[in-house]
């Protein structure tokens, strides 16, 4: 079975930081891509950001870029997002995904409010 | 930046009816498209990738077609349990995008 758990996220007041983290088991995840994917309340889904299995390719939503950083930890099977000079428009659930084309496996999402 | 433009926005049906969704593409993402599903609370599920194969353990009642720009995903006889949003994602190119959602609201 497999498992996604996000973690890391709470309340935050804009410029700040905050890094999530998503722990993974139940399958190789070294030889797997994960992506970000956020979803502000009430609305769709929206692709953040992207890292190879081995974490030497990395791609970012221009909404993100130069703000957040994905990395990866292949001996503890987990992936982050550092999300810096946050903006009250990054308020979303952020889900971490399982795969490189299509996202076959979500965790069940850590809440980002971004508040005065 | 491929964008993917879902209709209808929203969809009220009866039990067993058909439904379908479809899904266009600004340029052509040749079959890398996929659909998900999420119901309320919870966090999405791929029913369908590459335009057209079922994911593991998808209802037979839910199928896609498609490439290039125009894709479907056809409900067939729908359930109480597929109340949901549904939202197509393409992998084509860089940066991935998803369509708007369409809410599927059982009468």
């Amino acid at each position: 079975q497999e498992y996604l758990v996000e973690s890391g996220g709470g309340v935050v007041q804009p410029g700040t930081s905050l890094r999530l983290s998503c722990a993974a088991s139940g399958f190789t995840f070294s030889s797997y891509g994960m992506h970000w994917v956020r979803q502000a309340p009430g609305k769709g889904l929206e692709w953040v950001a992207i890292i190879s299995y081995d974490g030497s390719n990395k791609y970012y939503a221009d909404s993100v870029k130069g703000r957040f950083t994905i990395s990866r930890d292949n001996s503890k099977n987990t992936v982050s997002l550092q999300m810096n000079s946050l903006r009250l428009a990054d308020t979303a659930v952020y889900y971490c995904a399982k795969g490189w084309l299509e996202f076959d496996y979500w965790g069940q999402g850590t809440l980002v409010t971004v508040s005065s | 930046e491929v964008v993917l433009t879902q209709s209808p926005d929203f969809h009220s049906a009866t039990p067993k009816e058909k439904v379908t969704i479809t899904c266009r593409a600004s340029q052509s993402v040749s079959s890398s498209l996929h659909w998900y599903q999420q119901k309320p609370g919870q966090s999405p599920k791929l029913l369908i990738k590459f335009a057209s194969q079922s994911n593991s353990g998808v209802p037979s009642r839910f199928s896609g077609s498609g490439s290039g720009t125009d894709f479907t995903l056809t409900i067939n006889s729908l359930e109480a349990e597929d109340a949901a949003t549904y939202y197509c994602h393409q992998s084509g190119s860089l940066p991935r995008t998803f369509g708007q959602g369409t809410k599927v609201e059982i009468k």
